[in-house]
């Protein structure tokens, strides 16, 4: 079974650019979940996806940053414009269904803002 | 406030020895607790999943205990291998009836593994 994939895996950007990084879930997967991760600390969620329907976006920065899910599939997550502090890995997760059940990542994509 | 607290936050090992790190949450209403294996440069992998009424679970050489009392966990590493080495992530999950379920991460521990 194919995992969630994510790409770029690596992305150098000056701050005050945009960026764009993409995630593939596992088939089937209802729920499609980013998290940014800074350097030393657990995983934050950004914004969750059940289907193509944002059930959780209360920790995503809207004045710069937006996802969508397009067709309930894949998905993009964007930030327009970089600041220094958006250095992380953005990782992108997958489950079945909302609630109990595992989530399972890709291996992310580490941004550095210049 | 929902938190997760692991400790401690770093620890090196010798190849072949034990270890246990532990988790403290303070998270309601309480679903489930996970702990995750994170390499260097990978996303995070399950272990163990744990609910309210299990209080231990194994997967290989990974034995993970939940006192839903104290709101404690630990992972207890066995004969430890140097690909052990990652980060050791805590989560636990709340159950909001009507909504999807929430996540509360640890910052993690990070095992380092030598020879």
């Amino acid at each position: 079974e194919a995992g969630v994939a994510q790409s770029p895996r690596y992305k150098i950007i000056e701050k005050r650019q945009s960026v764009a990084f993409w995630c593939n879930p596992i088939s089937g997967h209802a729920t499609l979940y980013w998290y940014q991760q800074i350097l030393g600390q657990g995983p934050k969620l950004l914004i969750q996806f059940q289907n193509n329907g944002v059930v959780d976006d209360s920790q995503l920065p809207k004045d710069r940053f937006s996802a969508e899910r397009l067709k309930g599939v894949d998905s993009t997550l964007k930030i327009q414009p970089a600041k220094l502090e958006d250095s992380a890995v953005y990782l992108c997760a997958s489950s079945l269904e909302a609630g109990t059940d595992t989530q399972y990542f890709g291996p992310g994509t580490r941004l550095t803002v210049l | 406030k929902n938190q997760v607290e692991q400790s401690p936050q770093s620890l090196i090992i010798l190849e072949g020895k034990n270890c246990t790190l532990q988790c403290n949450y303070t998270v309601s209403p309480f679903s489930n607790l996970r702990w995750y294996k994170q390499d260097t440069g990978r996303g995070p992998v399950s272990l163990t999943i744990m609910t309210f009424s299990e209080n231990t679970k194994s997967n290989r050489r990974y034995t993970a205990t939940l006192d839903a009392d104290t709101k404690q966990s630990s992972l207890h590493i066995t004969a430890s291998q140097l690909s052990d080495s990652a980060s050791y992530i805590c989560v636990v999950s709340t159950l909001n009836t009507g909504t999807a379920s929430k996540l509360t991460f640890g910052t993690g521990t990070r095992l380092q593994v030598t020879l």
